[in-house]
């Protein structure tokens, strides 16, 4: 069983902080992988894909990704309270589906 | 912008109901999954599908089946539904780019059995 692995949380960090959330996975011949934010009672909203190792930026987000090691990671930077949510990791597999960690939840106190 | 609806945000059914949840995509998508999500349990796969009348298990299809008479529409059913599917079900559909396995998600059905 191909799995993805989250801290569950909650993560708590001040406001104006960098959040670093992390995210584990066991299939090594994984390519693809994703950072979903989910607010609660609401659905999955992609952020982020990253499929190269190194580091990829989009405004406050930074997606890491190490091959080796088989981690990925999202930093948020300058946390506002509106990045409270739960961040779904999610792994891409050979037969082109996705295998989602539990989630870790964020709260960013003003 | 990708658009996927739900047919219903909420919903109450009784044990024993037939339970038809649907999803309908506008971009001509092929590729169409159903989820559930508990507390817990994360995302977990029940059946997908890659184009009209093809239908594949995922991870926990007991309890339901699907149809995808067209393209746009994907639907789950509950042919007797059972206090233990209680739960958010979400639909996805996949862009498939020309490097990307994206999964975009609807908005979800919240449903409880009684």
């Amino acid at each position: 069983q191909k799995e993805v692995e989250q801290n569950s949380g909650p993560l708590s960090v001040p406001e104006g902080a960098i959040a670093s959330l992390n995210c584990t996975y066991s299939d090594r011949g994984s390519q693809s992988f994703f950072w979903y934010r989910q607010y609660s009672g609401k659905s999955p909203e992609l952020i982020m894909f990253i499929y190269s190792n190194g580091d990829k930026e989009d405004g406050r987000f930074t997606a890491q990704l190490n091959k080796a090691s088989q981690y990925v990671s999202l930093l948020i930077r300058d946390s506002q309270p509106s990045d409270s949510a739960t961040y779904l990791c999610a792994v891409g597999r050979e037969d082109n589906m996705l295998t989602f960690g539990g989630g870790t939840r964020l709260m960013v106190k003003p | 912008d990708v658009k996927v609806t739900q047919s219903s945000r909420y919903l109450v059914k009784r044990t024993g109901e037939k339970v038809f949840l649907e999803c309908v995509q506008d971009m001509d998508h092929e590729n169409m999954f159903w989820y559930r999500q508990d507390p817990g349990l994360g995302l977990r796969l029940i059946y997908f599908s890659y184009d009209v009348k093809m239908k594949e298990k995922g991870d926990i299809p007991e309890g339901y089946s699907v149809s995808r008479e067209k393209k746009e529409r994907f639907s789950l059913i509950l042919e007797s539904a059972s206090t233990n599917q209680t739960s958010m079900y979400l639909c996805a559909i996949q862009f498939s780019g020309t490097s990307t396995d994206t999964q975009y998600f609807g908005p979800g059905t919240r449903l409880t059995v009684l």
